[in-house]
């Protein structure tokens, strides 16, 4: 199993505020990143698929950001919104097609 | 409506006493994985699948069997259940195979199981 590390593993933010936070991976063999955002009592959804270094993509507030030298991605958040709450997974594919899940970072917007 | 579906949702069930969580996906997707998520862990794959009759081992393998007779569905069995596979359950499918290394997965709504 390929060390993939979120972190924090829970935050809270206030509604309104922007926040950040951090997936590490190895930064040898690597093929993709995922990013997943999973809601209470749901499926976890797909958010980005990153593949190349320096990538940044887009959806709504949300964005991230792909360093593949230094083996990290930054999910931000901006304006944060009660709807925003979920655990955030991202996902690492290396080149021989293993896929490794991190923990996650739970998030908690406070109206 | 393109969907993963999974059943049973929640199984309380006891040691040794076999059972099938099935998975069944509606859009021709050729890869299905099943997953396994506990606290404070990552998901860990259990056993994926390529395409028909084509089965692998992932990372958590032992304890598990998988099958994958027809492209739409993948069940996973528990043969003799244990306290240490009390797990959420997720089943996955993507639309390729082998070499899709960039395609999106879409989750089941998960299986929750207790094993006493």
């Amino acid at each position: 199993i390929l060390n993939v590390e979120q972190s924090p593993q829970s935050l809270h933010v206030q509604e309104g505020d922007s926040t950040n936070f951090t997936c590490s991976f190895p930064s040898s063999n690597f093929y993709a990143l995922h990013w997943y955002r999973w809601e209470t009592a749901k499926s976890p959804e797909a958010l980005f698929v990153m593949t190349l270094n320096g990538d940044e993509k887009k959806k709504g507030r949300i964005s991230a950001t792909l360093n593949t030298k230094e083996g990290y991605s930054y999910l931000y958040i901006k304006g944060s919104q009660p709807e925003d709450s979920a655990t955030y997974l991202c996902a690492f594919r290396s080149s021989d097609y293993k896929l490794s899940f991190g923990a996650g970072t739970t998030v908690t917007v406070r109206a | 409506e393109a969907q993963v579906t999974q059943n049973p949702r929640y199984l309380i069930t006891v040691t040794g006493k076999k059972l099938t969580v099935t998975c069944s996906q509606n859009m021709n997707h050729e890869y299905m994985s099943w997953y396994r998520q506990d606290p404070g862990l990552g998901l860990r794959q259990i056993y994926y699948s390529m395409n028909v009759e084509v089965t692998d081992k992932g990372d958590v393998p032992e304890g598990y069997k998988v099958s994958r007779k027809e492209k739409r569905n993948f069940p996973l069995i528990l043969e003799s259940p244990s306290p240490n596979q009390t797990s959420l359950y997720f089943c996955a499918s993507s639309l390729r195979g082998g070499g899709a290394y960039t395609d999106t997965q879409y989750f089941g709504p998960g299986t929750r199981l207790t094993v006493l």
